[in-house]
């Protein structure tokens, strides 16, 4: 079946510096969304990537989506200790109707 | 809107009892489905549902019922706990297909000792 990889599995990081995790599926997506999920929150979506090479900015978020369609990344610059939080990325698979999750990056921001 | 509501929010269960996790929607999505979250396994999908009367089971099935009788609600209902499936489960809608944005409820940390 499909799979999603997300690198790394956990991140730590001084505050202001910059962040990047990476997520790769076993199959082609018609979609990639990214979410965040607070310590002991639940999932909230962020962002959907529907094009080839397509590449969104949400203030110091940028999302990419591969030209393949294969993979994806999340970007923060300067992080803050409000970024700190477990993301994930999830995509259906070329003509599935289920959204397979990566198993998600754990943020830390040392302040 | 209250979104998708799930409720209890924590549960202790001794192993053999059975119970049932509430998740109801007022966004008149058709889509819902059911996850179980562990630590380093992310989010894993137990049972599905693409509209009323019809539901499907996901990549961790065993062990759980569910059913669809009205497009707000869709229990879940563990037969028999037992400890392994000590997690925190999230409801899940989406207003088209399954392949969709998810809209998650708060979470229900269940316990089974």
């Amino acid at each position: 079946g499909q799979q999603v990889m997300q690198i790394p599995q956990y991140q730590h990081v001084q505050e202001g510096e910059d962040f990047t995790t990476y997520c790769n599926s076993s199959t082609t997506l018609s979609n990639i969304q990214w979410y965040k999920q607070r310590p002991g929150g639940h999932p909230v979506f962020l962002i959907q990537l529907v094009k080839s090479g397509e590449v969104k900015k949400q203030k110091r978020l940028t999302f990419q989506f591969g030209e393949a369609k294969k993979n994806s990344s999340l970007h923060i610059t300067a992080t803050q200790t409000t970024d700190v939080g477990t993301y994930f990325c999830a995509g259906p698979g070329a003509g599935s109707y289920q959204l397979t999750f990566g198993k998600g990056t754990k943020l830390s921001v040392i302040p | 809107n209250a979104g998708v509501t799930q409720t209890p929010k924590f549960q202790v269960l001794k192993t053999g009892q059975s119970m049932t996790l509430q998740c109801a929607q007022d966004m008149n999505h058709e889509y819902m489905s059911w996850y179980r979250q562990d630590p380093g396994m992310g989010l894993r999908l137990i049972h599905y549902s693409v509209g009323a009367g019809i539901t499907d089971q996901g990549e961790v099935p065993n062990g759980y019922n569910v059913s669809r009788s009205t497009t707000e609600d869709f229990p879940l209902r563990l037969l028999s706990a037992a400890p392994s499936q000590t997690s925190v489960y999230f409801c899940a809608s989406t207003p088209n297909r399954g392949g969709d944005i998810q809209y998650f409820g708060a979470g229900t940390r269940l316990s089974v000792l």
